[in-house]
């Protein structure tokens, strides 16, 4: 079975410039989530879909990032303009709708350097 | 206001040994409870789970341990091996399709 896949795995941009990064979950996973890490921490929730639909956006900065899942499979995270705070690994996870299941499975990531 | 804390950034053991990493939550509402591992430039893999209506899980090597009363739970490993070096991370989550709220990890060292 193939795994969660993310790209590009590393990006460095300049402060005010613009990011996106795509994932795509693993088959049959209808949940997907956006966890953002910064260095020294644990992942934190940015947001979560149901197939295509958003459950939880509450902690993502919406005046910069916003995020889409586009037929309930891949999804988008763009950040514009980008603050050298955004440094982070921003993780996709994915999971199923099943009673009792609540393992997450994670992509690698993406390590974003904003200079 | 960090609902889930892992107080050692690390530890050390000597392969064979137990390790015993710990994990307290102030939510009580949380109902699962997770171990990932995360090795270097890779995503956390999922090690193991425990519902808040148990108090012990175990699987092979690792064996996690919930105490309710104490919100406290703790991860062990026996016995350590070279390959468990890594850093563990601590995750609580509200059910089926929640997001799971972490805490800041331990970084493991297993030691020849």
């Amino acid at each position: 079975e193939a795994g969660v896949a993310q790209s590009p795995r590393y990006k460095i941009i300049e402060k005010r410039q613009s990011v996106a990064f795509w994932c795509n979950p693993i088959s049959g996973h209808a949940t997907l989530y956006w966890y953002q890490q910064i260095l020294g921490q644990g992942p934190k929730l940015l947001i979560q879909f149901q197939n295509n639909g958003v459950v939880d956006d509450s902690q993502l900065p919406k005046d910069r990032f916003s995020a889409e899942r586009l037929k309930g499979v891949d999804s988008t995270l763009k950040i514009q303009p980008a603050k050298l705070e955004d440094s982070a690994v921003y993780l996709c996870a994915s999971s199923l709708i099943r009673t009792g299941e609540v393992e997450q499975f994670f992509g690698p990531g993406t390590r974003l350097t904003v200079l | 206001d960090q609902q889930v804390k892992q107080n050692s950034p690390s530890l050390s053991v000597q392969e064979g040994r137990i390790s015993i990493l710990n994990c307290d939550y102030t939510n009580s509402m949380f109902d699962y409870f997770l171990w990932y591992k995360k090795y270097p430039a890779e995503g956390p893999t999922f090690l193991i789970s425990i519902s808040s209506i148990k108090d012990k899980n175990e699987d092979g090597r690792f064996t996690v341990f919930l105490n309710k009363s104490a919100k406290h739970l703790s991860l062990h490993i026996v016995p350590s091996q070279p390959g468990d070096s890594a850093v563990y991370f601590c995750a609580a989550s509200g059910g089926t399709a929640s997001k799971l709220t972490f805490g800041t990890g331990t970084r493991l060292q297993v030691t020849l």
